[in-house]
């Protein structure tokens, strides 16, 4: 079974600080896919990220970067220098490989970036 | 454009009144999904598609049907709505070779009476 764990309910920051979102997941598949999704106060959910179990390789788009480390199971998604745009549900998900398996989501955080 | 619609985006109805939300991609993916969003919960999956006529149950089925007779369509039922079904329902699709992300349709927010 899959499980997916976002301990962090709801975090506030104030402009301009760096945050840190966690994730933690369970698997025993071998191969399989992360993602984040955000999803902004208008409602719709947005992808920011898929990454391969096999590439641990940290990723880095604009402010966001993202830290894979499988030996503990995590997939830790980190804002620098936030904006009151980046106030939003973050949801971590997973998906073993392969184009017709389960996506297994976490409960998500809540991310508010105070002016 | 490439999208996901939903129909309706919103609707309240009564308890036991059937219901149908639609669900249309335009992208010919072969896997598309619904979910139902609930505060503290997170997205949990109610049915997904693998493809026309191919369904199967995701997390929480009870209380929904679906059906998939075209490829681009992948309505949710509710024979006998419920206030417990009073939810956020996002339709998703994606590629069915290989693991990509999905793509989400707008929600639709639907309130059980």
């Amino acid at each position: 079974a899959q499980k997916v764990t976002q301990a962090q309910t709801e975090i506030s920051v104030v402009e301009k600080e760096d945050v840190t979102l966690d994730c933690v997941y369970e698997t025993r598949d071998t191969t399989y896919y992360l993602f984040w999704y955000k999803q902004p106060p208008s409602g719709e959910l947005v992808f920011l990220i898929r990454r391969n179990s096999f590439d641990e390789q940290n990723e880095i788009s604009g402010r966001y970067s993202w830290n894979f480390q499988k030996s503990t199971s995590s997939f830790n998604f980190t804002i620098t220098a936030s904006q009151v745009v980046d106030s939003a549900v973050y949801f971590c998900a997973l998906a073993p490989t392969g184009g017709y398996q389960k996506v297994t989501f976490g409960t998500g955080t809540k991310l508010q970036v105070i002016p | 454009e490439a999208q996901v619609t939903q129909n309706p985006r919103y609707l309240i109805t009564v308890t036991g009144k059937k219901l149908t939300v639609t669900c249309s991609q335009n992208m010919n993916h072969e896997y598309m999904s619904w979910y139902r969003q609930d505060p503290g919960l997170g997205l949990r999956q109610i049915y997904y598609s693998m493809n026309v006529e191919v369904t199967d149950k995701g997390d929480v089925p009870e209380g929904y049907k679906v059906s998939r007779k075209e490829k681009r369509n992948f309505p949710l039922i509710l024979e006998s709505p419920s206030p417990n079904q009073t939810s956020l329902y996002f339709c998703a699709s994606k590629p069915g070779h290989g693991t990509y992300e999905q793509y989400f349709g707008p929600g639709t927010r639907l309130t059980v009476t």
